[in-house]
């Protein structure tokens, strides 16, 4: 149990277009989703946490305007990156907090975002 | 100001222990965690403590210390697949997660 997908698990694009992950808890309802970041060799940057039905919070000096993050369904929340520049390019988690152990977070295997 | 302090490398023989401490002082608590993550690859949840004591899943064993701050991750008979960086997390008061930023343990044959 607690499994967690995310897809895609790689993308390149061009700098300038708009990149949309989704993030899925495949059997269990997840009252709140995360979103990190993380850089090579680097720790776990926690990016913004969602509750379903309502506006993610943003951790500070992250652009809540640039990462839209939509928690559409207990099952479901997607990350956009929008406008993205070489910069943007990192390893982006997604975790999700809810069922039996509602404590532990389960994590998404990541996606591994290359901006050209 | 809230802080997790962990090693930041350690280095163990395949076949024998190894204990990755961590040290915290967070606003509030309620439990802690210890994640593996391999390089390339997103953590997966080894263990929560939330009560004091030793908890143990098979090879691997934590305990926590709350009246101290204290925990470690226990590896009892190091595989080669033990290589990863160990992650040990707070909930806090908000039940937000304080992430230490760390431990890469590397085992050699």
């Amino acid at each position: 149990g607690a499994v967690v997908s995310q897809h895609p698990s790689r993308v390149i694009c061009k700098s300038g277009t708009s990149v949309k992950i989704e993030c899925r808890s495949l059997d269990f309802q997840a009252t709140t989703m995360f979103w990190y970041r993380q850089f090579p060799k680097k720790s776990l940057m926690l990016m913004a946490t969602s509750n379903e039905g309502s506006k993610a919070t943003y951790e500070q000096g992250v652009e809540k305007d640039k990462f839209l993050i939509n928690h559409a369904s207990l099952t479901l929340s997607t990350l956009t990156v929008t406008s993205a520049h070489p910069e943007d390019s990192s390893f982006y988690i997604c975790s999700a907090r809810g069922g039996a152990s509602s404590e532990t977070q389960y994590f998404g295997p990541g996606t591994r975002l290359l901006v050209l | 100001g809230q802080n997790i302090d962990q090693p930041t490398e350690m280095t163990a023989t395949e076949g024998a222990i190894v204990q990755i401490n961590c040290t915290y002082q967070t606003s509030g608590f309620n439990g802690l965690f210890w994640y593996q993550q391999h390089a390339g690859e997103a953590p997966t949840f080894l263990s929560y403590n939330v009560l004091d004591g030793l908890e143990e899943k098979g090879r691997f064993s934590s305990f926590l210390s709350r009246s101290k701050g204290y925990s470690y991750l226990l590896l009892k008979e190091l595989q080669m697949k033990d290589s990863a960086s160990y992650l040990c997390a707070v909930s806090d008061s908000n039940y937000q997660l304080i992430w230490g930023a760390g431990t890469k343990l590397i085992i050699k044959p």
